[in-house]
């Protein structure tokens, strides 16, 4: 499996663009990286996902380094309700397609006013 | 369309009891993931099913079991409860397999072990 590591906090000023790093060092070919996050006391919900080309949509942006080790979330315009813990996930498809998930730790953002 | 539903949310249990989690997949998605989240271990992994069949397992005791139906709905079990199983524990449905589909997650059920 490959792994991710996130810094575990991370603050930014609201209206600020947020930008959270996810490390994904092994991360082999066919593997996708997945962003959720986690408002508090609710289930995880999706952001974005992307394989090697930089993605966005209406929530976020997605850029991933062209060696595919690292990657980088960014919420342009942050508000209080951004407040989360992020996940940056790695997706990997198995011979006969299954799916196996490993999710980190996080990382705890929290947009001061 | 309804997202995924867990029932019960909260849950308080004695060690040495077990119990039986559900899980209602969004309509037309046929797998189901489940995960365990605590504050120290974060979210993780414990298996996975499609079409009645696990998929995959993460690193938990057999004491964790899980099954799916076939309307898709699945249930997890937990034997013998320790007071380190206490936790929220996530459904999450998908289309199908594969990387590039998007995982939904549920409400997730506190459970206290006491």
């Amino acid at each position: 499996d490959a792994k991710t590591t996130q810094p575990p906090s991370m603050d930014c000023a609201e209206g600020r663009a947020a930008n959270l790093p996810c490390n994904h060092s092994t991360i082999s070919g066919n593997e996708y990286v997945y962003w959720y996050r986690q408002i508090h006391s609710q289930g995880p919900q999706y952001i974005i996902h992307g394989l090697k080309n930089n993605e966005t949509n209406e929530m976020a942006s997605l850029i991933i380094t062209e060696d595919r080790k690292s990657s980088t979330l960014i919420l342009p315009h942050a508000t209080l309700r951004d407040t989360a813990v992020y996940y940056c996930i790695v997706r990997e498809s198995h011979s006969g397609g299954y799916q196996k998930v490993t999710f980190g730790i996080g990382t705890k953002l929290q947009v001061i006013p | 369309k309804a997202g995924v539903t867990q029932t019960p949310r909260y849950l308080i249990k004695t060690r040495g009891q077990q119990v039986t989690l559900s899980c209602s997949p969004i309509s037309g998605h046929r797998s189901v993931s489940w995960y365990q989240q605590t504050p120290g271990q974060g979210l993780q992994f414990l298996f996975e099913y499609f079409s009645e069949t696990q998929r995959n397992k993460g690193n938990f005791p057999g004491r964790f079991s899980g099954r799916q139906f076939s309307n898709s709905r699945s249930e997890m079990n937990v034997s013998t409860l320790e007071l380190g199983d206490s936790a929220l524990y996530l459904c999450a449905s998908s289309l199908g397999q594969g990387a590039y589909n998007e995982q939904f997650f549920g409400p997730g059920t506190r459970l206290t072990v006491l």
